[in-house]
């Protein structure tokens, strides 16, 4: 199983940080890599797929990059309304295996 | 718009059975892989099964030989069936549809607001 390794697990930050979230693989995973958004008792929201394509209807600020076994998204200027969870999912091979998630908190 | 559905969770005792469905819409249904995932109670996100779509099947070592998945490409309805369920596989789950790579670039996952199971005597 591709080992998912996400840092870091959490992350505190100011409005308009610049901040980095990184997950990396145990093995080549070409950019089969999606990033998720989720808040409090909702359902997941995507923000990124195949590493670096932005969702429709998701901020710019937002942005990710990266292929192989190196993973970044990048938030350019945090809002209030960024403050969650984040995580990665790789879509290369079964089973799917997550990152372990990075709390955002407010500093 | 694609989107996908959840249906079917609900309170039921150990040892018991549910059957969750996932209706689909907006989209082509049978060129596409699907997945049940789940989250327990203040846990993160585990992978639970996959169906490809040419019929190719995947289970996490933790539902293994308990849960079935399966599809239906003429109704666009993705199922798992749940046997023999613990309090282990209490958790929220969503049906999501994979990405679709192409020569050209992606078309982006889709996932559902998923469907509470709880497993409680």
């Amino acid at each position: 199983a591709i080992q998912m390794t996400q840092s870091p697990s959490s992350l505190s930050a100011s409005v308009g940080d610049r901040v980095a979230i990184t997950c990396r693989a145990s093995q080549d995973m070409r950019n089969h890599l999606a990033w998720y958004q989720q808040k409090p008792g909702k359902a997941p929201s995507l923000l990124i797929h195949a590493a670096s394509s932005l969702q429709s209807g998701v901020p710019s600020r937002f942005s990710g990059s990266g292929s192989g076994t190196d993973f970044t998204l990048t938030i350019s200027s945090l809002q209030p309304e960024d403050f969650a969870t984040y995580f990665c999912l790789q879509d290369y091979d079964y089973p799917r295996t997550f990152g372990q998630g990075t709390k955002l908190e407010i500093k | 718009e694609a989107q996908v559905v959840e249906s079917g969770g609900g309170l039921v005792k150990p040892g018991g059975s549910l059957r969750l469905s996932c209706a689909a819409s907006g989209f082509t249904f049978r060129n596409y892989d699907l997945k049940w995932v789940r989250q327990a109670p203040g846990k993160g996100l585990e992978w639970v099964s996959s169906i490809t779509s040419s019929g190719s099947i995947y289970y996490a070592d933790s539902v293994k030989g308990r849960f079935t998945i399966s599809r239906d490409n003429a109704k666009t309805s993705l199922y798992l069936q749940m046997n023999s369920l613990r309090a282990e596989d209490t958790a929220v789950y969503y049906c999501a549809r994979e990405t679709y790579y192409h020569d050209s670039g992606s078309f982006p996952p889709v996932w559902g607001q998923g469907t509470q199971v709880t497993v409680s005597s």
